[in-house]
C-alpha cells in the first residue's frame, strides 16, 4: 500500500460547482497536511496546510483533515476556470521533514 | 511569497552526457532544500535532501554517484546529472524551505524538463 493515495482523476465539472478532492493515507505519523495546485509544466503552488486534525478555510477553499479515518479533503467552491490544474496532497512528519505526495488530481473546470 | 528559480526550464541533451540544474532561492536564505522528481502523471518523489555545507541524503534507490547535488551556499543548490540516459528523462523540481520555525513552508521552483535522447 502507498503511503499517499489519491485519485488521479480526471475531474471535469462545470463552472460554479463544488469540487471535492481527497486522499487517504496509511501513516498516522503524519502531522502536517498539505494541498498544492500544479499548474501544467509548472513547479507546485502551496493552496492550505493544516496541522493536525480540523478544518481550515482560505476564501473558496476549505481544507478538512480526519486523523482518526486518515483522510483529508480539500473543497472548492464556486469553481472557476482558472482553477483548472493538478491538485496535489502532501504530509509531512514534522515541519522540517520532506514531503510526501500523492498522484494528483487533474481538474478542469469548464465554463 | 518566496521566489525559488531554477535554470534551465528545459534541457534537451545525448545519452551520455552530464547535465547541470541550478536552484536558487531569490530573496532569502534557505537552510534546506529538496530536489524532486517527476515523470508524467506521476507525484513528484524526492531524490535528496541537501543542507548547506553538508552532504546530501539520498532517498534509497536514488544514485548518490549519477544524480550529484551540491549545495555550496544558503540560496543556491545544484543537480548534475551524470552519463544521461532517456530514462533519465522528467521533470525535476527543487522545493527550499528557511527551516527556522516548527513549520517551515517549501518553496518550489518551476521545474526543468529534461529530455535525453
Amino acid at each position: 500500500q502507498k503511503e499517499v493515495e489519491q485519485d488521479p482523476g480526471p475531474l471535469s465539472v462545470p463552472e460554479g460547482a463544488i469540487v471535492s478532492l481527497n486522499c487517504t493515507y496509511s501513516n498516522s505519523a503524519f502531522q502536517y497536511f498539505m494541498w498544492y495546485r500544479q499548474y501544467s509544466r509548472k513547479g507546485p503552488e502551496l493552496l492550505m496546510y493544516t496541522y493536525s486534525s480540523g478544518n481550515k478555510e482560505d476564501g473558496r477553499f476549505t481544507a478538512q483533515v480526519d486523523k482518526s479515518s486518515k483522510y483529508i479533503s480539500l473543497f472548492i467552491r464556486d469553481s472557476q476556470p482558472s482553477d483548472s490544474a493538478t491538485y496535489l496532497c502532501a504530509m509531512q512528519y514534522s515541519g522540517n521533514t520532506p514531503l510526501v505526495f500523492g498522484k494528483g488530481t487533474r481538474l478542469s473546470v469548464i465554463a | 511569497g518566496a521566489v525559488v528559480s531554477q535554470h534551465p526550464s528545459w534541457v534537451i541533451c545525448k545519452s551520455g552526457t552530464s547535465v547541470k540544474i541550478e536552484c536558487r532561492s531569490l530573496d532569502f536564505q534557505a537552510t534546506t532544500m529538496f530536489w524532486y522528481r517527476q515523470f508524467p502523471k506521476q507525484s513528484l518523489m524526492l531524490m535528496a535532501t541537501s543542507n548547506e555545507g553538508s552532504k546530501a541524503t539520498y532517498e534509497q534507490g536514488v544514485e548518490k554517484d549519477k544524480f550529484l547535488i551540491n549545495h555550496a551556499s544558503l540560496t543556491l543548490s545544484t543537480l548534475t546529472v551524470t552519463s544521461a540516459h532517456p530514462e533519465d528523462s522528467s521533470f525535476y523540481i527543487c522545493s527550499a524551505s528557511v527551516g527556522l520555525a516548527v513549520y517551515n513552508e517549501q518553496f518550489f521552483g518551476p521545474g526543468t524538463r529534461l529530455t535525453v535522447l
